[in-house]
């Protein structure tokens, strides 16, 4: 079974504090996302990555920026956090070969800026 | 632009009834479509999916069925049981249009009481 890998379930940052949140999956897929979900927003698409040191911009991207220097790991980086990035952050991971692959997920990491 | 709407919950269903949760899509290539299950404290996983039109997708007792000419992949259970308690998110990834992402519905959150 394909397992993406959050690296932290919880996280409490401060104001302007520049936040990593790091990703990794293990079955070699190609396609990399960060969600952001909120309750009555369901899942907005931040970034994505289609291969290694490739990134293209999601929905809402602004206040963002992601890092993919290996195959596997994906990490998402808050340059400035701001109380309006509380949130759940999802991350994502598909095989690029075929339509019908579904997204594998993390468990989430619950981010709280105070 | 692609979308996906679905009914908006909560949704409060007493042990052993019948479960409906609508979705409908639109399209521009030919979409792949999903339903994907949140429990609490997770992240999303698959619980079925369809590659074409009049495809059903079932997993768990979970039925959906692919609907072109109205658009829809709506999700059914027979018998719906307290442990099914969670967030439904449908979603589409669509060809070749729509590139690397999948778009998703709000979620619709089920309780069931036992």
């Amino acid at each position: 079974d394909v397992k993406v890998t959050q690296s932290s379930r919880y996280l409490v940052k401060r104001t302007g504090e520049k936040v990593f949140l790091e990703c990794v999956q293990d079955m070699d897929h190609e396609n990399m996302f960060w969600y952001r979900q909120d309750p009555g927003l369901g899942l907005r698409l931040i970034y994505f990555s289609y291969d290694v040191k490739m990134k293209e911009k999601g929905d809402i991207p602004e206040g963002y920026s992601v890092s993919r220097e290996k195959k596997e790991r994906f990490s998402l980086i808050l340059e400035s956090a701001s109380t309006n990035q509380t949130s759940m952050y999802l991350c994502a991971s598909t095989d690029w070969k075929g339509w019908n692959q579904p997204q594998h997920f993390g468990d989430g990491t619950r981010l709280s800026i105070l | 632009g692609n979308s996906v709407t679905q009914m908006e919950g909560p949704v409060t269903l007493s042990e052993e009834a019948f479960l409906t949760i609508n979705c409908t899509y639109t399209a521009t290539g030919y979409p792949s479509l999903f339903w994907y299950v949140q429990y609490p404290g997770e992240g999303l996983q698959l619980l079925l999916k369809a590659t074409k039109a009049d495809d059903k997708g079932s997993n768990k007792g979970f039925e959906a069925t692919y609907r072109k000419e109205t658009t829809s992949f709506h999700l059914e259970k027979g018998s719906v049981q307290v442990s099914d308690s969670a967030v439904y998110f449908c979603a589409l990834r669509d060809t070749p249009t729509g590139g690397f992402k999948t778009i998703f519905g709000a979620g619709t959150r089920l309780f069931v009481k036992a």
